[in-house]
């Protein structure tokens, strides 16, 4: 299985909402990514779980809140989010470690916040 | 400051030609990555490399580290390469991916 799953692709909430996207993979890796990606951009860093444990945090916004509850699940906490967070939300995993780094990503949550 | 520099930013091509996408980098790192994003999100990569040069199938990367320059070869172009083609490279000093900005490629029958 070198798959990375994300649900929901997609995902409309309002700003009172609170909603949440969810991340798997069974590779066995202990690195993964939450990342955001506006239309046309490249993807954007947001937090960094390295052995199931918070190793980066590109300064976030509190709306946002990850959680790592294995070492195959990532979830992304989303509340009282604002118009301007509507994005495509993109989980990764890799290998931890130098020289083996493949990057995996997965298909992506499209999110529109109305 | 872009540590990751990617050109062109598009590209429009005639089914069967041979395509060039550069990608030059300022940091040390450990692997540079190309991926692949079509239209819709889902992100592929394509390979991952730390020297030399890689092929798979149409595809050929190459990397140059002591220029910090690598690029992406794409040899008989067909309108399903249409796609975004972005450079990420893994810094040697942590888990942080840089992604370069993307190039737009069109691949007209």
């Amino acid at each position: 299985d070198t798959e990375v799953t994300q649900t929901p692709k997609h995902l409309v909430m309002g700003m009172t909402n609170k909603k949440s996207l969810k991340c798997e993979q069974h590779m066995g890796h202990r690195a993964m990514y939450w990342y955001k990606q506006k239309a046309k951009k490249p993807p954007e860093l947001m937090f960094v779980y390295s052995y199931e444990k918070l190793s980066i945090n590109e300064s976030v916004p509190s709306r946002f809140s990850p959680e790592c509850p294995n070492s195959s699940l990532l979830n992304l906490h989303l509340h009282a989010l604002q118009p301007e967070d509507s994005a495509l939300y993109l989980c990764a995993s890799s290998q931890e470690g130098s020289l083996s780094g493949e990057l995996f990503f997965g298909e992506g949550s499209r999110l529109t916040v109305l | 400051k872009n540590e990751v520099e990617q050109s062109p930013q598009n590209l429009t091509a005639q089914e069967g030609e041979f395509i060039t996408i550069n990608c030059s980098y300022s940091v040390g790192i450990s692997a540079l990555h190309w991926l692949q994003q079509h239209p819709g999100g889902g992100i592929v990569s394509l390979f991952m490399l730390s020297s030399g040069k890689k092929k798979h199938g149409r595809l050929i990367a190459t990397i140059n580290i002591q220029e910090k320059h690598s690029s992406l070869h794409i040899t008989a172009s067909h309108p399903r390469d249409s796609a975004v083609y972005i450079c990420a490279v893994e810094p040697n000093t942590g888990n942080q991916f840089y992604f370069g900005t993307g190039t737009s490629l069109t691949v007209i029958p």
